[in-house]
């Protein structure tokens, strides 16, 4: 059964603070997403990678991250949380031979 | 510019009652076509998709699909809605492998 993990389903974090969120996944799968959710507006793509230490900008970068030194894990990192990355974060992963991505349940981060 | 619309926000249909969900997309190539569900505080799970052949697609939990190019829909039905479909339905597009693009999603209510 596929499966991708987030490190946590409720994070709270202080304004300033450097905010870590873990994504695994045990499908082998070469491409890694991560996306915010937001209400009203869907799925934004932050970013993405197609290999290990490979990553692309997807539509809203600013403020964000990426880590990925080994295939099965991406990390997002917050390099200063701020109040408006306060959101649901959500990663997903895909094989290359077709792009249905399985997402992980979510990490609910709330910045103070 | 490539995007999917979902033009209602919000929908309550009664149990019992059929439901369709509107999805229009605008994209240059051919698409991969996706519904997903989520539901309060989950992830988002694949109902069903569409890469190429017979344009009406049947998915998990007796949701089916119709993608008609003419039109640029990929329209989500069930003939009889159960309590348990409250949720946020997406409707997303992509390349083979790539990034996908999502509706900003439609809440479904149920009526008992």
């Amino acid at each position: 059964d596929v499966k991708v993990t987030q490190s946590s389903r409720y994070l709270v974090k202080r304004t300033g603070e450097k905010v870590f969120l873990e994504c695994v996944q045990d499908m082998d799968h070469e491409n890694m997403f991560w996306y915010r959710q937001d209400p009203g507006l869907g799925l934004r793509l932050i970013y993405f990678s197609y290999d290990v230490k490979m990553k692309e900008k997807g539509d809203i970068p600013e403020g964000y991250s990426v880590s990925r030194e080994k295939k099965e894990r991406f990390s997002l990192i917050l390099e200063s949380a701020s109040t408006n990355q306060t959101s649901m974060y959500l990663c997903a992963s895909t094989g290359q031979e077709y792009n249905e991505q399985f997402f992980g349940p979510g990490t609910r981060l709330t910045v103070l | 510019a490539q995007s999917v619309t979902q033009p209602d926000i919000h929908i309550t249909v009664s149990e019992g009652a059929s439901l369709e969900l509107r999805c229009n997309y605008s994209y240059g190539a051919t698409p991969y076509l996706f519904w997903y569900v989520q539901s309060p505080g989950q992830g988002l799970q694949l109902l069903l998709k569409y890469f190429s052949g017979d344009t009406l697609v049947q998915g998990i939990k007796g949701f089916e699909a119709e993608f008609k190019r003419s039109q640029s829909s990929f329209n989500l039905r069930k003939p009889s809605v159960h309590w348990s479909d409250a949720a946020e339905y997406f409707c997303a597009v992509g390349p083979p492998g790539g990034k996908l693009i999502f509706g900003q999603g439609t809440e479904l209510s149920v009526k008992p």
